[in-house]
């Protein structure tokens, strides 16, 4: 079945050192995918996402492309923040009705000034 | 605009109890989901709603999981009699379209955290 695979956390980074979480997805068809972001006693929020090959996603200074070819859709962000700790899922969405989130287990991204 | 309101944001039972509950997902939004949340794991759907029809349930425990959404609003999700391994966060969702087309945003409320002793 459709499944999501993110590297293994937790990642810790001294403020403005790049962010590259990696993700690679396994799915029939051309799935929409998606990170979401979990800050500290929060809920789940959208932080990007993609919609089919070749998008890049962007918001706050984090992007990802859906890489078709490599079955990857990768996160980064040039330069973190403190405020950037949070842990971080990636997850598809197939194209048919009644197709919900797959999620991957999240990674947990900590940044220290 | 308002989010996704759970309630309660933490329940403790004993097994073998029951508990339940309740999401009121964003005004307007025609699909609810909820997920359940194991520590260290994503989010797994149990049910997903499409005004107040199942869409897909195929993943919900249904000799002791149970859940509803009356008149396409809000949704109760209920547990008897509750196991060790239920303990969970409990995330409801819910996106704008009726469609349930993959590529809609879901919106999430803070969960619902429960210990099963």
């Amino acid at each position: 079945g459709d499944s999501v695979t993110q590297m293994e956390g937790p990642v810790t980074l001294s403020e403005e050192a790049f962010l590259t979480i990696n993700c690679t997805y396994t799915a029939t068809g051309y799935p929409s995918l998606f990170w979401y972001v979990q800050y500290p006693g929060e809920g789940l929020q959208l932080l990007l996402k993609a919609t089919k090959a070749d998008d890049k996603g962007s918001n706050k200074g984090f992007e990802a492309t859906y890489r078709k070819e490599t079955t990857s859709f990768h996160l980064e962000k040039g330069s973190v923040q403190v405020s950037d700790s949070a842990v971080y899922f990636c997850a598809l969405s197939g194209r048919q009705a009644g197709t919900a989130l797959i999620f991957g287990k999240g990674t947990t991204l900590s940044v220290s000034s | 605009e308002a989010g996704v309101a759970q309630s309660p944001r933490y329940k403790i039972i004993e097994k073998r109890q029951s508990v339940a509950f309740w999401c009121n997902p964003i005004s307007g939004h025609a699909t609810l989901y909820w997920y359940q949340q194991i520590l260290g794991q994503g989010p797994k759907l149990l049910i997903q709603f499409q005004n107040n029809g199942v869409v897909d349930d195929s993943q919900l425990p249904k000799d002791r999981f149970s859940a509803e959404r009356l008149k396409g609003v809000d949704s109760t999700l209920k547990i008897q009699p509750a196991k060790l391994e239920d303990s969970a966060v409990y995330l409801c969702a819910s996106s704008l379209e009726a469609s349930g087309r993959a590529s809609e945003t879901q919106y999430f409320g803070p969960g619902t955290r429960l210990l099963v002793l």
